[in-house]
């Protein structure tokens, strides 16, 4: 079985600071990951996923996400906060069984930007 | 259409009727998935088709809920006799074949009184 484990529910950073938003996984097989951001009374938006390529994945709206296999993490980092992010964030893990996508995902961090 | 889309957007039962909510997915898409949101809690699965079969059903909750795609296109999510605990926010998600990713509607926000 799969799952990912988000640490801190909400997370409050000033504007123009670094954003850091935790995700452990647990998987029996290498994992695909992903990053979903999801605004109020929107669906989820995808920000970026890693599939076994390069370690370091760059996503949209200057997001980015490191894999360290050793630490079992899929951090999500933005360098400069926008009031634009406030939103929340889900880290997933693909179940690829039968070459779908079928999602686990975390539950969820809040991420809060002050002025 | 552009992405992929739920309707109703919100619907209201009361407890013990029956509903049924709608999911048009991406034109072209094969791959079709629902999932559950609990207040406060992640996305949820549901149910996974490949065409127009169910190739992974093991997320539903109990035989209440059951879900369709006779064309291998729209899928409707049916739930019978509907409890308080079914009230949440159902997404469809779509996706173009194989290990692709996934793009989720705004969901249908069901709320059971």
């Amino acid at each position: 079985a799969q799952s990912v484990t988000q640490l801190g529910s909400h997370v409050s950073v000033s504007e123009g600071a670094l954003v850091l938003l935790r995700c452990n996984y647990s998987s029996s097989v290498p994992p695909y990951l992903f990053w979903y951001v999801q605004y109020p009374n929107q669906g989820l938006q995808l920000l970026l996923k890693y599939t076994s390529a390069a370690t370091l994945v760059k996503g949209i709206n200057g997001f980015e996400a490191e894999f360290k296999k050793s630490e079992t993490s899929f951090h999500l980092t933005k360098p400069s906060a926008h009031m634009s992010d406030a939103a929340e964030y889900f880290c997933a893990v693909s179940d690829r069984a039968g070459g779908g996508n079928k999602l686990t995902f975390g539950t969820g961090t809040q991420l809060k930007v002050e002025l | 259409g552009a992405g992929v889309s739920q309707t109703p957007s919100n619907k209201v039962t009361e407890k013990g009727k029956y509903v049924e909510l709608r999911c048009d997915p991406i034109s072209g898409h094969t791959a079709l998935y629902w999932y559950r949101q609990s207040l406060g809690q992640g996305p949820e699965f549901l149910i996974y088709f490949q065409g127009t079969g169910a190739a992974d059903d093991s997320g539903l909750p109990n035989d209440r809920f059951f879900a369709v795609r006779p064309e291998g296109s729209v899928s409707t999510l049916k739930i019978q006799r509907t409890e308080r605990g079914d009230s949440a926010v159902y997404l469809c998600a779509s996706g173009g074949g194989l290990n692709t990713e996934a793009f989720f509607g705004q969901g249908t926000r069901l709320t059971v009184v």
